[in-house]
Protein backbone atom coordinates (compact mmCIF):
# COMPACT_ATOMS: atom_id res chain seq x y z
CA UNK A 1 0.00 0.00 0.00
CA UNK A 2 1.05 3.61 -0.35
CA UNK A 3 1.55 5.88 2.23
CA UNK A 4 3.22 8.94 2.82
CA UNK A 5 4.86 10.27 6.44
CA UNK A 6 5.77 13.71 7.31
CA UNK A 7 7.62 12.78 11.04
CA UNK A 8 7.62 16.32 11.96
CA UNK A 9 4.00 18.11 13.22
CA UNK A 10 5.99 21.44 13.14
CA UNK A 11 9.01 22.88 11.88
CA UNK A 12 10.41 26.31 13.18
CA UNK A 13 13.04 28.55 11.17
CA UNK A 14 14.17 31.84 11.46
CA UNK A 15 13.96 34.38 8.86
CA UNK A 16 16.93 33.64 6.28
CA UNK A 17 18.09 31.02 7.71
CA UNK A 18 17.66 27.53 5.39
CA UNK A 19 14.24 25.30 6.20
CA UNK A 20 13.68 21.93 5.30
CA UNK A 21 10.44 20.39 5.89
CA UNK A 22 10.42 16.19 5.64
CA UNK A 23 8.80 13.39 4.05
CA UNK A 24 9.40 10.08 3.53
CA UNK A 25 7.05 7.66 1.24
CA UNK A 26 6.19 3.56 0.68
CA UNK A 27 5.12 2.72 -2.68
CA UNK A 28 5.65 -0.34 -4.99
CA UNK A 29 7.50 0.91 -8.12
CA UNK A 30 8.79 3.81 -9.08
CA UNK A 31 6.63 7.10 -7.48
CA UNK A 32 5.24 9.89 -8.34
CA UNK A 33 5.91 12.76 -5.77
CA UNK A 34 4.56 16.26 -4.50
CA UNK A 35 3.98 19.03 -2.82
CA UNK A 36 1.85 21.20 -1.46
CA UNK A 37 1.43 24.47 0.43
CA UNK A 38 -1.81 25.22 2.24
CA UNK A 39 -2.31 28.90 3.75
CA UNK A 40 -5.19 29.68 5.86
CA UNK A 41 -8.65 29.34 4.87
CA UNK A 42 -7.32 28.79 1.11
CA UNK A 43 -6.82 25.64 -1.03
CA UNK A 44 -3.88 23.77 -1.72
CA UNK A 45 -1.36 25.09 -4.22
CA UNK A 46 0.97 22.59 -6.05
CA UNK A 47 4.47 23.55 -4.85
CA UNK A 48 6.99 20.87 -7.26
CA UNK A 49 6.48 17.27 -8.68
CA UNK A 50 9.22 14.36 -8.53
CA UNK A 51 8.18 12.17 -11.50
CA UNK A 52 11.58 11.15 -13.09
CA UNK A 53 14.94 12.59 -14.38
CA UNK A 54 17.08 14.94 -11.65
CA UNK A 55 16.61 14.27 -7.87
CA UNK A 56 16.64 17.70 -7.23
CA UNK A 57 13.49 19.66 -8.78
CA UNK A 58 12.84 23.06 -8.18
CA UNK A 59 9.66 24.41 -8.01
CA UNK A 60 7.89 27.54 -7.06
CA UNK A 61 8.57 30.25 -4.56
CA UNK A 62 12.13 29.35 -4.73
CA UNK A 63 11.31 25.52 -3.22
CA UNK A 64 13.07 22.49 -4.46
CA UNK A 65 13.21 18.86 -2.83
CA UNK A 66 15.31 16.15 -3.20
CA UNK A 67 14.53 12.83 -3.96
CA UNK A 68 16.63 9.98 -2.53
CA UNK A 69 14.98 6.42 -3.28
CA UNK A 70 18.12 4.52 -1.14
CA UNK A 71 16.21 6.63 1.54
CA UNK A 72 12.75 6.99 0.50
CA UNK A 73 12.78 10.83 0.89
CA UNK A 74 11.64 13.18 -0.46
CA UNK A 75 12.32 16.53 2.04
CA UNK A 76 11.33 20.07 1.02
CA UNK A 77 13.97 22.64 0.96
CA UNK A 78 14.50 26.19 0.55
CA UNK A 79 17.80 27.86 1.61
CA UNK A 80 16.52 31.56 2.84
CA UNK A 81 13.16 31.36 4.60
CA UNK A 82 10.59 34.23 4.76
CA UNK A 83 8.31 34.91 7.28
CA UNK A 84 5.07 34.55 4.13
CA UNK A 85 6.40 31.27 4.08
CA UNK A 86 4.79 30.25 7.32
CA UNK A 87 2.07 28.19 6.23
CA UNK A 88 0.84 24.00 6.64
CA UNK A 89 2.95 21.75 3.64
CA UNK A 90 2.23 18.44 2.56
CA UNK A 91 3.77 15.89 1.12
CA UNK A 92 1.98 13.21 -1.49
CA UNK A 93 3.00 10.73 -3.44
CA UNK A 94 0.83 8.69 -6.30
CA UNK A 95 1.06 5.69 -7.30
CA UNK A 96 2.60 4.60 -10.81
CA UNK A 97 0.46 4.81 -13.93
CA UNK A 98 0.44 1.07 -13.94
CA UNK A 99 -1.69 1.29 -11.25
CA UNK A 100 -5.77 1.67 -11.61
CA UNK A 101 -5.79 4.80 -9.42
CA UNK A 102 -4.09 8.24 -9.75
CA UNK A 103 -5.14 9.20 -6.73
CA UNK A 104 -2.97 11.37 -4.18
CA UNK A 105 -2.23 10.14 -0.77
CA UNK A 106 -1.10 13.07 0.98
CA UNK A 107 0.74 12.97 4.48
CA UNK A 108 -0.46 14.27 7.79
CA UNK A 109 0.66 17.57 6.58
CA UNK A 110 3.89 19.96 8.55
CA UNK A 111 3.25 23.36 9.96
CA UNK A 112 5.90 25.76 9.38
CA UNK A 113 6.51 28.79 11.63
CA UNK A 114 9.34 31.14 10.00
CA UNK A 115 10.31 33.74 12.88
CA UNK A 116 10.98 37.16 12.35
CA UNK B 1 -5.82 31.36 -8.24
CA UNK B 2 -5.81 27.74 -9.77
CA UNK B 3 -8.57 28.21 -11.80
CA UNK B 4 -10.85 25.64 -10.20
CA UNK B 5 -14.10 26.96 -8.87
CA UNK B 6 -16.33 26.36 -5.88
CA UNK B 7 -19.70 26.74 -4.63
CA UNK B 8 -21.06 27.66 -2.16
CA UNK B 9 -17.20 28.65 -0.02
CA UNK B 10 -19.18 27.79 3.22
CA UNK B 11 -22.37 25.81 4.28
CA UNK B 12 -24.35 25.18 7.70
CA UNK B 13 -26.58 22.88 7.58
CA UNK B 14 -28.74 20.18 10.15
CA UNK B 15 -28.11 16.67 11.21
CA UNK B 16 -30.14 14.24 8.74
CA UNK B 17 -29.90 16.94 5.67
CA UNK B 18 -28.72 16.91 2.02
CA UNK B 19 -26.22 18.89 0.50
CA UNK B 20 -24.62 19.39 -3.12
CA UNK B 21 -21.48 20.92 -3.45
CA UNK B 22 -20.03 21.89 -7.01
CA UNK B 23 -16.79 22.09 -8.77
CA UNK B 24 -15.64 23.71 -12.54
CA UNK B 25 -12.61 22.55 -13.07
CA UNK B 26 -9.76 24.43 -14.97
CA UNK B 27 -10.79 24.46 -18.48
CA UNK B 28 -10.16 21.86 -20.54
CA UNK B 29 -9.00 19.63 -17.52
CA UNK B 30 -11.09 16.41 -17.99
CA UNK B 31 -10.18 14.66 -14.33
CA UNK B 32 -12.25 15.63 -11.30
CA UNK B 33 -11.13 14.96 -7.75
CA UNK B 34 -12.83 15.11 -4.49
CA UNK B 35 -11.09 15.23 -1.58
CA UNK B 36 -12.41 15.25 2.17
CA UNK B 37 -10.11 17.39 5.03
CA UNK B 38 -11.20 16.85 8.47
CA UNK B 39 -8.65 17.24 11.64
CA UNK B 40 -9.16 13.62 12.65
CA UNK B 41 -8.54 11.85 9.00
CA UNK B 42 -6.58 14.50 7.45
CA UNK B 43 -6.47 15.01 3.83
CA UNK B 44 -8.42 11.42 2.42
CA UNK B 45 -9.47 10.84 -1.58
CA UNK B 46 -12.93 10.35 -1.75
CA UNK B 47 -13.57 9.73 -5.79
CA UNK B 48 -12.13 10.92 -9.67
CA UNK B 49 -14.15 11.23 -12.07
CA UNK B 50 -12.72 11.50 -16.43
CA UNK B 51 -14.67 12.90 -19.09
CA UNK B 52 -17.89 12.20 -17.42
CA UNK B 53 -16.81 8.69 -16.15
CA UNK B 54 -16.04 7.40 -12.58
CA UNK B 55 -12.48 6.15 -12.65
CA UNK B 56 -11.60 5.39 -9.06
CA UNK B 57 -13.24 6.02 -5.44
CA UNK B 58 -11.14 5.93 -1.62
CA UNK B 59 -12.79 6.19 1.41
CA UNK B 60 -16.40 7.82 0.39
CA UNK B 61 -19.12 6.77 2.46
CA UNK B 62 -22.33 4.92 1.08
CA UNK B 63 -24.34 8.15 1.94
CA UNK B 64 -22.01 10.50 -0.47
CA UNK B 65 -21.88 10.35 -4.02
CA UNK B 66 -20.75 12.51 -7.11
CA UNK B 67 -21.14 12.17 -10.78
CA UNK B 68 -19.41 14.90 -14.02
CA UNK B 69 -21.69 16.36 -16.51
CA UNK B 70 -20.93 16.57 -19.67
CA UNK B 71 -19.55 20.00 -19.19
CA UNK B 72 -16.96 18.71 -17.25
CA UNK B 73 -18.87 20.41 -13.48
CA UNK B 74 -18.61 17.91 -10.88
CA UNK B 75 -21.55 17.63 -8.22
CA UNK B 76 -20.19 15.86 -4.65
CA UNK B 77 -23.72 15.10 -3.20
CA UNK B 78 -23.70 14.17 0.72
CA UNK B 79 -27.32 13.04 2.31
CA UNK B 80 -28.42 11.90 6.01
CA UNK B 81 -25.54 14.28 7.50
CA UNK B 82 -23.83 13.38 10.39
CA UNK B 83 -21.70 16.04 12.74
CA UNK B 84 -18.94 14.04 11.70
CA UNK B 85 -18.96 15.17 7.92
CA UNK B 86 -18.40 18.62 9.21
CA UNK B 87 -14.89 19.18 6.83
CA UNK B 88 -13.07 21.03 4.23
CA UNK B 89 -14.37 19.44 0.79
CA UNK B 90 -11.91 20.02 -1.85
CA UNK B 91 -12.46 19.47 -5.85
CA UNK B 92 -8.94 19.29 -7.99
CA UNK B 93 -8.79 18.63 -11.93
CA UNK B 94 -5.88 18.06 -13.66
CA UNK B 95 -4.79 18.00 -17.38
CA UNK B 96 -3.47 14.72 -17.77
CA UNK B 97 -3.81 11.65 -15.53
CA UNK B 98 0.08 11.67 -14.28
CA UNK B 99 0.34 15.83 -13.82
CA UNK B 100 0.03 17.45 -10.52
CA UNK B 101 -3.81 18.18 -9.56
CA UNK B 102 -4.79 22.05 -8.98
CA UNK B 103 -7.11 22.35 -6.08
CA UNK B 104 -9.87 24.93 -5.35
CA UNK B 105 -10.67 26.89 -2.33
CA UNK B 106 -13.00 24.12 -0.85
CA UNK B 107 -16.05 24.27 1.01
CA UNK B 108 -16.53 24.37 4.39
CA UNK B 109 -19.28 22.39 5.77
CA UNK B 110 -20.36 22.61 9.17
CA UNK B 111 -23.61 20.01 10.13
CA UNK B 112 -25.22 21.28 13.52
Amino acid sequence: AQSVAQPEDQVNVAEGNPLTVKCTYSVSGNPYLFWYVQYPNRGLQFLLKYITGDNLVKGSYGFEAEFNKSQTSFHLKKPSALVSDSALYFCAVRAPRSYNTDKLIFGTGTRLQVFP
Amino acid sequence: DSGVTQTPKHLITATGQRVTLRCSPRSGDLSVYWYQQSLDQGLQFLIQYYNGEERAKGNILERFSAQQFPDLHSELNLSSLELGDSALYFCASTPRLDGEQYFGPGTRLTVT
